[in-house]
C-alpha cells in the first residue's frame, strides 16, 4: 500500500475559525511532510517531521500548528489564517527523510479562506 | 539560495509529436528527482537520477542528468493525451530532508 490520504478534501473556512487537516500513511514511514502550493507554483516545504518530532520549520507563521500524534498520523492545525493563506495543502512522507528517497504525496486538502 | 529552474514554463505540443523540459539548478545537485503532477492531482515520483550523465527511460520518457549535475532533462517521445500534466524536478537543498521542486512546466497536449 503506497497510499497517503488527506482529510478534508476540501474545506472553507472564515478568518476567525479554526479548524484541521489530517494525512495518514500505513507504509511505516518515519518522515512526513508538510507542502503548500499554490496555483500554477511548485509545492513549498512548510514542515518536516521524523520519528515524530518535528525536524524542521520552514518559517511558517504560527497560525499553522503541525502535529504528529503517531508514526502514521500528521495533523495541521489551522487558526486565524488570512485569505492569502488559500492553498493546495499537501501532506508527503517517505523512509527516513533522507533527500534521496521518493516522497510520497497525498491528495490534498484544498483550503479557501474567507 | 538554491533555485531550481524549469523551461519552458508551458508547452503545447500535437498529439504525437515530442516534448522536452529543461531544469537547471544554481548548485550541484547529488541526485534529482521528477515528478508528474495531472491537473487537479497531486505530485507523483516519476524517476530519480544519481550519476553525472546518467541517462533513465521509462516506456516513452527519456530522463537525463548532466555531467555537472547542475542541469537535468525529460524528453517525451510521441506524447499522448495521458500525458497531460505538469513535471517537475526537485532536488536535495541545504541538505538532510529538505527537497527544492522546480518551477515547473506544464504540458498540454492537443489531440
Amino acid at each position: 500500500d503506497t497510499e497517503v490520504t488527506q482529510t478534508p478534501k476540501h474545506l472553507v473556512m472564515g478568518m476567525t475559525n479554526k479548524k484541521s487537516l489530517k494525512c495518514e500513511q500505513h507504509m511505516g514511514h518515519r518522515a512526513m511532510y508538510w507542502y503548500k502550493q499554490k496555483a500554477k507554483k511548485p509545492p513549498e516545504l512548510m514542515f518536516v517531521y521524523s520519528y515524530e518530532k518535528l525536524s524542521i520549520n520552514e518559517s511558517v507563521p504560527s497560525r499553522f500548528s503541525p502535529e504528529c500524534p503517531n508514526s502514521s498520523l500528521l495533523n495541521l492545525h489551522l487558526h486565524a489564517l488570512q485569505p492569502e493563506d488559500s492553498a493546495l495543502y499537501l501532506c508527503a512522507s517517505s523512509q527516513e527523510g533522507e533527500p534521496w528517497e521518493t516522497q510520497y504525496f497525498g491528495p490534498g486538502t484544498r483550503l479557501l479562506v474567507l | 539560495g538554491q533555485q531550481v529552474m524549469q523551461i519552458p514554463q508551458y508547452q503545447h505540443v500535437q498529439e504525437g509529436e515530442d516534448f522536452t523540459t529543461y531544469c537547471n539548478s544554481s548548485t550541484t545537485l547529488s541526485n534529482i528527482q521528477w515528478y508528474k503532477q495531472r491537473p487537479g492531482g497531486h505530485p507523483v515520483f516519476l524517476i530519480q537520477l544519481v550519476k553525472s550523465g546518467e541517462v533513465k527511460k521509462q516506456k516513452r520518457l527519456t530522463f537525463q542528468f548532466g555531467e555537472a549535475k547542475k542541469n537535468s532533462s525529460l524528453h517525451i517521445t510521441a506524447t499522448q493525451t495521458t500525458d497531460v500534466g505538469t513535471y517537475f524536478c526537485a532536488g536535495p537543498r541545504g541538505g538532510y530532508q529538505k527537497v527544492t521542486f522546480g518551477t515547473g512546466t506544464k504540458l498540454q497536449v492537443i489531440p
